[in-house]
């Protein structure tokens, strides 16, 4: 199983300051096959990036990803009000898709 | 447009049988390369994939749930389902239902990200 460990656990920023998120794994994750997903309370997670760096249809350019083998970060240029929510990352390049267990970007 | 929603019994048993249903609109599963999974999110495990089907019937699930896992679909009335046997106060979650595009396979199982997702549905496992 691949254990992907994200950092920090809570991220405490102002509006229009920058989110770097990390997602590490445990071992390295095939082409790249890692997704990350944004979280409001009393809502499913939503998409956001697909292949490592690949923005799904509708995210906004200020989300980017990057990273390859077992090191992968999310950032978030000029945070939104809207953007404050928790974050996850997931890899689905073995058999077991596993999740990270988040990072909460908030208010500060 | 793709859409998902969960529907099932919120308060189940220890011992018994959690069985789930997600109806899907907007495509056919049949019609659609899309694969359909469970995934479920508590407080201790956070989010977990329990497993994933495809329209021929041909599901695979977490190895570690495996034994208690059947997902099925019913393509005449476009949804596909899950049940879990024996649970007990640990599974106890938020269940969601999502479409996954495969990204690549192995052999009849196929791995991609997951999206959409449905709201989700809350299971309590209570006497």
């Amino acid at each position: 199983e691949i254990v992907l460990t994200q950092s920090p656990g809570t991220l405490s920023l102002s509006p229009g300051e920058r989110a770097t998120l990390s997602c590490r794994a445990s071992q390295s994750v095939n082409s790249s096959y890692l997704a990350w997903y944004q979280q409001k309370p009393g809502q499913a997670p939503r998409l956001l990036i697909y292949g490592a760096s690949s923005r799904a249809t509708g995210i906004p350019d200020r989300f980017s990803g990057r990273g390859s083998g077992t090191d992968f970060t999310l950032s978030i240029s000029g945070l939104e009000p809207e953007d404050f929510a928790v974050y996850y990352c997931q890899q689905y390049g073995s058999s077991l898709w596993t999740f990270g267990q988040g990072t909460q970007v908030e208010v500060k | 447009h793709l859409q998902l929603q969960e529907s099932g019994p919120g308060l189940v048993k220890p011992s018994e049988t959690l069985s789930l249903t997600c109806t899907v609109s907007g495509v056919s599963i049949s019609g659609s390369s899309y694969y359909w999974g469970w995934i479920r999110q508590s407080p201790g495990k956070g989010l977990e994939w329990i497993g994933s089907v495809y329209y021929t019937g041909s599901s695979y699930s977490n190895s570690s749930l495996k034994s208690r896992v059947s997902i099925f679909v019913d393509t005449s009335t476009n949804q596909f389902s899950l049940k879990l046997s024996s649970v007990t106060a640990a599974d106890t979650a938020l269940y969601y239902c999502a479409a996954s595009l495969a990204s690549y396979c192995v052999g009849v199982s196929c791995y991609g990200w997951f999206d959409p997702w449905g709201q989700g549905t809350l299971v309590i496992v209570s006497s």
